[in-house]
């Protein structure tokens, strides 16, 4: 156990529902970081935030993508109108800033879009 | 062409045998980590390294910054090594992960 919790942890959802995902960091890291990870590849970057302030997008996340970390803690991560191509496991991390910091991964959440 | 391309892919051991696990890279970099995932999805940082060489227990880790490398070693490999090493590289504020090498130590 890392200290960042993810909930849920497997999300089965129909085609063009909307779905909300939920990171908790280690509570005194004030970075926050969405990851994508589709079946036999590595992680990719999605968005981070410092603090609440969500500092970069990666161009993976279209306009169905939506992520708030409201008061610097918590974040979520909402997806609308579902598509097959979004299933993927959707792992999140937090850190402390700082070059040299190591990110802590969550154990994330599988979503499965039938 | 990927910006963190791991080799091999996929490595299947024998109990007991010294692996090597390799990465390059061609974007500039603040550190490099190696990372392990285990099935189900829990990734855990074994080393992040910006020169030189790391040890920990049977795990070495070693990087090349002219030659943009980096090679993770196991010794006396075991079974429950058995997970994938996903090598990742600090760019600006984010990490660029590699595909992942998927080891199987058999006993």
């Amino acid at each position: 156990d890392t200290g960042v919790s993810q909930d849920p942890r497997h999300k089965i959802t129909k085609r063009g529902q909307n779905v909300t995902f939920r990171c908790d960091p280690i509570s005194e890291h004030n970075r926050l970081y969405w990851y994508r990870q589709t079946l036999g590849q590595g992680p990719e970057f999605l968005t981070y935030f410092q603090n609440e302030a969500q500092l970069e997008k990666s161009r993976l996340l279209s306009d169905r993508f939506s992520a708030e970390r409201p008061k610097g803690s918590f974040s979520t991560l909402e997806i609308q109108r579902t598509e097959q191509g979004d299933s993927a496991m959707y792992l999140c991390a937090s850190s402390l800033s700082g070059r040299w910091s190591e990110q802590f991964f969550g154990p994330g959440t599988r979503l499965t879009v039938l | 062409k990927n910006e963190v391309e791991q080799s091999p892919q996929n490595l299947t051991a024998q109990e007991g045998e010294f692996i090597t696990i390799n990465c390059s890279y061609s974007v500039g970099i603040s550190a490099l980590h190696w990372l392990q995932q285990h099935p189900g999805g829990g990734i855990v940082s074994l080393f992040m390294l910006s020169s030189g060489k790391k040890k920990h227990g049977r795990l070495i880790a070693t990087i090349n910054i002219q030659e943009k490398h980096s090679s993770l070693h196991i010794t006396a490999s075991h079974p429950r090594d058995s997970a994938v090493y996903i090598c990742a590289v600090g760019y600006g504020n984010k990490l660029v992960f590699g595909a992942g090498t998927i080891l199987r130590v058999k006993s």
